[in-house]
């Protein structure tokens, strides 16, 4: 069974600090991996989502990779901005019964501070 | 943005009355989702569709279903509202599975 753990839970950083996110999967064997901001009240944004054959995927200021053999993503945020304060989600694709569901981590909660 | 929208966006109901949510999507995807958020649980997927009329369960389905007559529309119904059901709950789609998925923007439910 697919397990997705983001440590820490919350961060606070100054304003400008470059900084990693972290996910970790328990089953290697995974078909892509998605990373998603969530705004307080808001539904899901998707950021990123790099394929099992990628080792990284960039937009803008945000850089994700991946390394399936340690069972790994990072999310690389940066200059971080106070506008970046948000709670991160990463989701891995589960196969089952046909169908791919998607299993999330319980996210980390950043702040940037001004 | 894609085009999802789940309505209402908020709703308070009594214990043990229905309850029905709706996602609608424009995009014409295939896979729509719906999932619930807890503190502390995280999202959990409650049912899924692959296709018109073709649903299936997820992880915490007990007092949930669901129907899809169309393409763009994922019902989701509590047959019997509780209070271990107030949560937010979202609709997600994707266009092939495990593809990329899109999510809306969440229905606040309270039942009390």
């Amino acid at each position: 069974k697919q397990e997705v753990t983001q440590i820490p839970a919350a961060l606070s950083v100054p304003e400008g600090e470059n900084l990693v996110l972290n996910c970790s999967f328990t089953d290697s064997a995974i078909y892509n991996l998605q990373w998603f901001r969530q705004d307080p009240g808001k539904g899901l944004t998707s950021l990123l989502l790099i394929q099992s054959s990628q080792r990284e995927q960039t937009s803008g200021r945000l850089n994700a990779s991946l390394d399936k053999s340690s069972g790994r993503s990072t999310l690389y945020i940066a200059a971080s901005q106070p506008g970046d304060s948000a709670t991160y989600l990463c989701a891995v694709p589960m196969y089952s019964s046909g169908t791919y569901k998607y299993i999330f981590g319980t996210g980390t909660r950043l702040k940037v501070l001004a | 943005d894609a085009g999802i929208t789940q309505s209402p966006r908020h709703k308070v109901t009594e214990t043990g009355t229905p309850v029905t949510l709706r996602c609608h999507q424009t995009e014409n995807h295939r896979y729509m989702y719906w999932y619930r958020q807890d503190p502390g649980h995280g999202l959990r997927l409650i049912h899924y569709s692959y296709g018109v009329k073709d649903t299936d369960k997820g992880e915490v389905s007990d007092g949930y279903s669901v129907s899809r007559s169309k393409t763009e529309d994922f019902l989701l119904t509590l047959e019997s509202a509780t209070s271990s059901q107030t949560s937010v709950y979202f609709c997600a789609i994707s266009e092939i599975t495990g593809g990329e998925a899109f999510f809306g923007q969440g229905t606040r439910l309270t039942v009390v």
